[in-house]
């Protein structure tokens, strides 16, 4: 089975400075989909970034860039120039392939300082 | 603009009552699934259905029942609720399309004394 491990429960950042959230998975497959999901305070869970594991090239959406290292099953998130409203619990979350299922891993929950 | 509304928001059950946790969705999407998030355990999958008049157990299904009722409804039922079914229930949907993106409703938080 398939399982993704957050291993910082907590990270902060200086607004305007740059944080890397990291996140690794286990899985057997080739074929499958990985994403970063942001849960702010208002508990709605929003899509940040998600990266195709045939792609080479890591994905990048403005501020947020990942590092996908698909031989080490690693999949981090970098937020560059930090904002107040990046405040959140962010989520790695893995998708096989072939099926529907999101797996999640534990959070992290970021804190930005002004 | 509506996307997935769950319905209620918040919800406070004594043990052994039932509820059910309402969820529909306008965006005409295929899959829809039911999250649970604990503290420390992140999203854990309950039960989702990839169409119409199918469902099928995520990770933690037991205490759970669902119906998909029609395209736009997937309602969760708790026939005993105990106190370690106290969480934040999220339903979500999705289009199957490609990464398959789940769009997520604002949450249910239910309490069980």
């Amino acid at each position: 089975a398939q399982t993704v491990t957050q291993s910082q429960p907590e990270m902060s950042v200086q607004e305007a400075e740059t944080v890397t959230l990291s996140c690794t998975y286990d899985t057997s497959e080739s074929d499958y989909y990985l994403f970063w999901y942001k849960q702010p305070p208002s508990r709605q869970m929003i899509l940040v970034i998600r990266q195709e594991a045939y792609k080479q090239q890591n994905a990048t959406e403005n501020r947020f860039s990942v590092n996908f290292q698909k031989a080490a099953k690693s999949f981090s998130l970098k937020i560059s120039d930090s904002q107040l409203g990046d405040a959140a619990m962010y989520f790695c979350a893995y998708r096989s392939y072939n099926t529907d299922k999101l797996i999640f891993g534990t959070g992290t929950r970021l804190q930005v300082f002004p | 603009n509506a996307g997935v509304t769950q319905t209620p928001k918040f919800q406070v059950l004594k043990t052994g009552q039932s509820m059910t946790l309402q969820c529909a969705q306008d965006m005409n999407h295929n899959s829809m699934y039911w999250y649970r998030q604990d503290p420390g355990m992140g999203l854990r999958l309950i039960y989702y259905s990839a169409s119409e008049g199918t469902t099928d157990k995520g990770e933690v299904p037991n205490g759970y029942n669902v119906s998909r009722l029609n395209k736009r409804e997937f309602s969760l039922r708790l026939e005993s609720a105990a106190p370690s079914q106290t969480s934040v229930y999220f339903c979500a949907s999705s289009d199957r399309v490609g990464a398959n993106v789940l769009t997520f409703g604002a949450g249910s938080r239910l309490t069980v004394l």
